[in-house]
């Protein structure tokens, strides 16, 4: 079975740092594209980032642009996301998925969410 | 960087309708459009693929249509279970960068 489990989240002031973690089982990490999404309060969805199957090349939302980073680390079968310099307007559940090619891309499995809440 | 319009933003509707939501691209995206449905609490579950190609497990009460950008999801006779929110997102290969249409919310008429 295919299962996402994204932890990490919490409460941090504003201009704090999160590592969001995603393991992954039921299939190998290395063979996919994964993304994070996140869900502000009250707000619709809003993709994040993205990464190659390899790490080697990341794509960002410009809002979050040299402020977060995603890595992934396919031999332990987890996908990271790296939260610095922090805002109010980064609290929301961040999702992580898994992206399937086929023939084009699409979330085709998705974690259950981690809440992030930027606050003093 | 691409921009997804989704009409409209709420949808009335009872049980037993037929409903279609609108999404428009801000640049010609061939089918590179996904729909996802989204209820509280609950991770997103992807509807269609590819604009119309429907995922696995999915009722076939739903449709997707569109190529280019103009695309619309239609769920042919509404169900209790299908009163939720609707995306519709882009996957620009080339771009590499996506996104998402700003919701629509099927509620109770």
């Amino acid at each position: 079975e295919v299962q996402l489990v994204e932890s990490g989240g919490g409460l941090v002031q504003p201009g704090g740092s999160l590592r969001l973690s995603c393991p992954v089982s039921g299939f190998s990490l290395g063979s996919y594209w994964m993304s994070w999404v996140r869900q502000a309060p009250g707000k619709g969805l809003e993709w994040v980032a993205n990464i190659k199957e390899d790490g080697s090349e990341q794509f960002y939302v410009d809002s979050v642009k040299g402020r977060f980073t995603i890595s992934r680390d396919n031999a332990k079968n987890s996908l990271f996301l790296q939260l610095n310099s922090l805002r109010v307007e980064d609290t929301a559940v961040y999702y992580c998925a898994r992206i399937n090619w086929g023939p084009t891309g699409h979330f085709d499995r998705w974690g259950q969410g981690t809440l992030v809440t930027v606050s003093s | 960087d691409i921009q997804m319009t989704q009409s409209p933003s709420s949808l009335p509707a009872s049980v037993g309708d037929r409903v279609t939501i609108a999404c428009r691209a801000s640049q010609t995206i061939n089918t590179n459009v996904n729909w996802y449905q989204h209820k509280p609490g609950q991770a997103p579950k992807l509807l269609i693929y590819a604009a119309s190609k429907l995922q696995g497990g999915v009722p076939s009460r739903f449709s997707g249509r569109g190529s280019g950008t103009d695309f619309t999801l239609t769920i042919s006779s509404l169900q209790p279970e299908d009163f939720a929110t609707y995306y519709c997102q882009q996957s620009h290969r080339t771009l590499g960068t996506w996104t998402f249409g700003q919701g629509t919310k099927v509620v109770i008429k």
